[in-house]
């Protein structure tokens, strides 16, 4: 069955930096494009960062672009997500998603359960 | 930016039927997706491309579209329907790969 498990969330500093990474199994995960999403304390879905299967083509939210840099390993099965110069907006559970494009909008058929990152001083 | 919007909540009795709406102006040209959050869980995809169904989601959730306005349907709601629920879509620009509606409480009562 398809499995996907975060890890590297915890608490950091504002301008610090951290590195999550999701491991993917039970599916060939080179086949597939994967994004990250958030969700803040409270607040609803944000999606974060796309990759695809090849990891050639990449997406960023804009309220996160230049900051943080998604990409994958599919040697490894592994996608990661490095965040750097963190602000306390950037505190939210992160999930790691397995996407599919239907060539006019893409969706999520599968979530990770998500690790907490929580930006304060 | 592209904008999805949904009622902040929702309250039905159970054995009900809840009807839960989303508004976007690219919704006529782009396909929905629904999401079921339930607390302290990851969101999971009960509806795709407006009205279809993934294996496993019961039958008692449907999808339909109208113009602009897309409607998950929750028949015969159960307490275990009590969720968030949150619509998603992308504008026909493409510009926003992926835009999240804000969610929708469900409460059963």
């Amino acid at each position: 069955q398809v499995q996907l498990v975060e890890s590297g969330g915890g608490l950091v500093k504002p301008g610090g930096s951290l590195r999550l990474s999701c491991a993917a199994s039970g599916f060939t995960f080179s086949d597939y494009y994967m994004s990250w999403i958030r969700q803040a304390p409270g607040k609803g879905l944000e999606w974060v960062s796309y990759i695809s299967s090849s990891g050639s083509t990449i997406y960023y939210a804009d309220s996160v672009k230049g900051r943080f840099t998604i990409s994958r390993d599919n040697a490894k099965n592994s996608l990661y997500l490095q965040m750097n110069s963190l602000r306390a907006e950037d505190t939210a559970v992160y999930y790691c998603a397995r996407g599919v494009d239907t060539g006019r909008e893409d969706y999520f058929d599968y979530w990770g359960q998500g690790t907490l990152v929580t930006v304060s001083s | 930016s592209y904008e999805l919007t949904q009622p902040p909540s929702v309250s039905v009795s159970p054995g009900q039927t809840a009807r839960i709406t989303c508004s976007g102006d690219a919704l006529p040209k782009q396909y929905a997706y629904w999401y079921q959050q339930k607390p302290g869980q990851a969101p999971v995809l009960v509806i795709y491309k407006d009205s279809e169904r993934p294996s496993g989601i019961p039958e008692r959730f449907s999808g339909s579209s109208s113009g602009t306005t897309v409607t998950l349907t929750i028949s015969g709601v159960q307490a275990e329907d009590e969720a968030d629920y949150y619509c998603q879509s992308a504008d026909s620009s493409g510009t926003s790969h992926v835009v999240f509606g804000g969610g929708t409480k469900l409460t059963v009562l």
